[in-house]
């Protein structure tokens, strides 16, 4: 099954340490996607990229940081710097070319910083 | 004012009913525009693209309104399935690439 696989599902962590969220897929997608998503909002933009070894930040990229050595894998570490890191975390692919090519989510890393 | 805005509801509807949301944008260079479907603490899925010239899906018909910024989607004879929140989404092109934009969205809750 072509997918986007996240891990892990849950996530606890303590104050002041770094954490790296997974995002894997197999879709053979160019460009890959990691957004936020807080209680009441909407989903808000915070790192992607078009091609492998390249990618932007988003509206909220601070505290954030990503690589992209494979295609198919754009992991993300929240750093201790990042000031209210508890959320939903989506990671999401699309082909890079076309105006209507669907985005594809996988089902989401809820982190809790205790 | 945000790049996207809809109302967040809830909208309460009985089973049968014929509900509409609606959308702005502000960025003038939107090049596409979508609405995905977001079920309670899932992730968003895909519900229908939004052309120019307006599209139906089965039950659903979608609107877009390019002069005044303008999105909708109409949702007839509602199912208690069809609860959920409901993303406005827009696509531009910027120096990174393809980025897209959400609302906040609307909540749907279908009744008996």
């Amino acid at each position: 099954d072509g997918g986007i696989t996240q891990s892990p599902k849950y996530l606890f962590r303590k104050e002041g340490q770094n954490v790296t969220l997974s995002c894997e897929q197999n879709l053979n997608h160019d460009a890959m996607y990691w957004y936020r998503q807080d209680p009441g909002q909407g989903l808000r933009l915070i790192y992607y990229s078009q091609i492998v070894n390249d990618f932007q930040k988003g509206d909220i990229a601070e505290g954030y940081s990503v690589s992209r050595e494979k295609k198919e894998s754009f992991p993300l570490t929240v750093t201790s710097a990042q000031k209210n890191p508890t959320a939903f975390y989506l990671c999401a692919s699309t082909e890079r070319q076309g105006d209507y090519n669907e985005q594809f989510f996988g089902p989401g890393t809820r982190l809790t910083v205790l | 004012r945000k790049e996207v805005e809809q109302d967040p509801g809830p909208f309460n509807v009985p089973e049968g009913a014929t509900v509409a949301f609606n959308c702005t944008y502000s960025n003038s260079a939107s090049q596409s525009f979508f609405w995905y479907r977001q079920d309670c603490r899932k992730e968003p899925k895909l519900l229908m693209s939004v052309y120019s010239s307006g599209n139906e899906d089965g039950r659903f018909t979608a609107q877009l309104n390019r002069a005044s910024q303008y999105i909708s989607l109409l949702i007839r004879d509602s199912k208690l399935s069809d609860s959920a929140t409901y993303l406005c989404v827009v696509k531009r092109l910027t120096g990174g690439g393809n980025k897209l934009t959400f609302g906040t969205g609307t909540q749907l809750k279908v009744e008996l």
